[in-house]
């Protein structure tokens, strides 16, 4: 069965502080794995998209790392702040007609 | 583009009664998603469209669910008759397929409470 697993389910960082957000999935052969940001009572913003052939994409202080033979994705923040408190949520495709299968997300609190 | 609209935002209902919740994707997307969260299950899709016709509707969770999206720019999700195990939020996607670059974005999700 295919699943994505995002451990731990909160986590609490200093504001200032680097930290990285883990994903996991079973079957390595991906299409692509998606990282979304979800603030409370909104919907899902797609923060950075790595497709199959891809390590790793950037966005500003944002850093996504793929490593398919692993099943493993980390989400890299720089000098957090406490705008970055949200929830976090890996979201990986497995063929181009599949549908999208989410991790439970990582609840980030930044604390000031 | 004002990004994908839900509504109602929030509904709160009794159970039995019917529920209908609605979506307009982005102007000139050709896929769109319903999603539903709960904290137990996370978000779970329920039913996907491509060019308006439903392509996967196997994570709709029983008969009691249904979803129809008569053109581009509009998709009901309906629940007849609803019950208590039925509150969450749904999401409303949308996507452009376009060289690989499948991002999807997401409606603000209505928020049903069935009593």
């Amino acid at each position: 069965k295919q699943e994505v697993t995002q451990i731990p389910a909160a986590l609490s960082v200093p504001e200032g502080e680097n930290l990285v957000l883990n994903c996991s999935f079973t079957d390595s052969a991906i299409y692509n794995l998606q990282w979304f940001r979800q603030d409370p009572g909104k919907g899902l913003t797609s923060l950075l998209l790595i497709q199959s052939s891809q390590r790793e994409q950037t966005s500003g202080r944002l850093n996504a790392s793929l490593d398919k033979s692993s099943g493993r994705s980390t989400l890299y923040i720089a000098a957090s702040q406490p705008g970055d408190s949200a929830t976090y949520l890996c979201a990986v495709k497995w063929n181009r007609d599949d549908k999208i299968i989410f991790g439970k997300g990582t609840r980030l609190h930044i604390l000031p | 583009d004002a990004g994908v609209i839900q509504s109602p935002r929030h509904e709160v209902t009794e159970m039995g009664q019917e529920v209908t919740l609605r979506c307009k994707p982005i102007s000139g997307h050709d896929y769109l998603f319903w999603y539903r969260q709960t904290m137990m299950r996370g978000l779970e899709l329920l039913i996907y469209f491509n060019n308006n016709v439903p392509i996967d509707d196997s994570g709709m969770p029983e008969d009691r669910f249904s979803a129809k999206m008569p053109n581009a720019s509009f998709s009901t999700l309906k629940i007849q008759p609803s019950e208590p195990r039925d509150s969450a939020v749904y999401f409303c996607a949308s996507s452009l397929w376009s060289g690989g670059e499948d991002t999807q974005y997401f409606g603000p999700g209505t928020r049903l409470t069935v009593l």
